[in-house]
């Protein structure tokens, strides 16, 4: 069966804290790994898409890297302002849906 | 702002009750998507519509049931309304029907269900 493990559940950071998400999936044929942020009672808002082992993107202060078991989001130097919920989802070849994660959920304290 | 326009923003009902809840793709995308969070679990995928026709189905119960319109907006109509109902509601959409390469999904910012 396809899934998605993130770990940790929860993360408490000091701002200037650098750590990493991690994501790790059992798909056969991925066809993308999706990463969102989500803060409370919104939508999840997109970030990063990756779909081959050794790619990496980067956005500010976050890094997504990817290899064939799992997915890292790196946080570096975070601030406040990054406290939310970090999802990660999979595309499997045999449907159009994204399955999430359970998600880790970050707080960044000043 | 993702593009993706959702209402109503919170809605509380009765049990028993019939609600529908409504659903604009950012302009351009074809393709829609039906996701429910409620607190105990994490996005549970719905439904998938692409230019009217359903394309997928998730953990969907009988008692709710979708449509896609020809100007692409989308409605999820749930009925018989229980007290487990109550979650947030996600309407998300995507240019393609299949989320491979370049296909994003972009999702809007919930309605609120309350089931009373």
């Amino acid at each position: 069966e396809d899934q998605v493990t993130q770990s940790p559940e929860a993360l408490r950071l000091q701002e200037g804290e650098s750590s990493s998400l991690n994501c790790s999936y059992t798909v056969s044929g991925l066809r993308g790994l999706f990463w969102y942020r989500q803060d409370p009672g919104k939508g999840p808002e997109f970030l990063f898409t990756l779909y081959s082992a050794g790619e990496e993107k980067e956005k500010e202060r976050l890094k997504a890297t990817l290899t064939k078991k799992e997915s890292f989001l790196h946080i570096t130097a975070p601030k406040p302002e990054d406290s939310a919920t970090y999802l990660c989802a999979v595309v499997i070849p045999s449907g159009s849906r994204l399955t999430f994660g359970e998600g880790t959920q970050l707080t960044v304290n000043p | 702002d993702s593009g993706v326009t959702q209402t109503p923003k919170h809605l509380i009902t009765a049990t028993g009750q019939r609600v529908t809840l409504r659903c604009s793709p950012r302009s351009g995308d074809l393709s829609v998507y039906w996701y429910q969070q409620s607190l105990d679990q994490g996005l549970q995928f719905l439904i998938q519509y692409y230019n009217g026709e359903e394309r997928a189905k998730g953990n969907i119960l009988e008692r709710f049931s979708a449509q896609q319109f020809p100007d692409l907006h989308s409605e999820l109509n749930l009925s018989s309304l229980e007290l487990g109902d109550s979650a947030l509601y996600f309407c998300a959409s995507s240019v393609r029907d299949n989320p491979g390469a370049g296909n994003t999904i972009y999702f809007g910012e919930g309605s609120w269900l309350t089931v009373v």
